[in-house]
């Protein structure tokens, strides 16, 4: 069962352009949602992160907005550029303490980014 | 941002044999790692979770006979396909976290191609 739904699937943005990506989730006892960046044949990399106490997070071109009552979490990318032409997936977790549990990843959204 | 070195970052092997792939932590003692398998176009699954210098715990399905994984240090946990064949072939990518750390850190993958 995926505990993590990412849509869509695959995304096609024109340079300049808004890029969103939507994520639900069903487990209430989530309370860290990541988003990562994978380029082609690279580990995935941490682009951004919020936590429930908050309902919105900004760091330069990125924004993650998030409705704990929706238990739904997006991305939103800003001037979008060729650059990020990627895959983004989201994730969800149960912090213990200091310590991060297990991610649930979605199942990824191919961004392509056109010139 | 801490750094998490995997090697090799592509390797080819005939079927039969066995293939190491190695994970650490560069600037930062990893209490917890976890290894991962993603085929192309898909999402990350989670195979084990590591505990330094416990035995690791497989996802439900993972054989832990052919998938060795060793934490013995905590700057490094290793992934042992066991008598390889064809179907192992995947990207295996590894991430950790130390104590404190609320970051997963995930190393650049591993291909393994199974001749």
């Amino acid at each position: 069962q995926q505990q993590v739904k990412q849509s869509p699937q695959s995304l096609i943005v024109q340079k300049g352009g808004i890029s969103i990506i939507n994520c639900a989730y069903e487990n209430t006892a989530f309370d860290y949602f990541p988003w990562y960046q994978q380029f082609p044949g690279k580990g995935p990399a941490l682009l951004i992160a919020i936590r429930p106490d908050v309902s919105e997070k900004k760091e330069g071109r990125f924004t993650i907005s998030f409705n704990k009552s929706a238990k739904q979490f997006s991305l939103h990318i800003m001037d979008s550029q060729p650059g990020d032409s990627a895959t983004y997936f989201c994730a969800a977790s149960i912090e213990r303490g200091s310590t991060l549990g297990r991610l649930y990843f979605g199942r990824g959204t191919q961004l392509t980014v056109w010139p | 941002g801490a750094v998490v070195s995997q090697h090799p970052s592509w390797v080819i092997c005939k079927s039969g044999t066995s293939v190491k792939i190695e994970c650490r932590s560069l600037d930062f003692q990893a209490t917890t790692m976890f290894w991962y398998r993603q085929f192309p176009k898909q999402s990350l699954m989670l195979m084990a979770t590591s505990n330094e210098g416990s035995k690791a715990t497989y996802e439900q399905g993972v054989e832990k006979d052919k998938f060795l994984i060793n934490h013995a240090s905590l700057t490094l946990s290793t992934l042992t396909v066991t008598s390889a064949h064809p179907e192992d072939s995947s990207f295996y990518i590894c991430s950790a976290h130390g104590t404190g750390e609320n970051i997963q850190y995930f190393g650049a993958g591993t291909r393994l191609s199974v001749l």
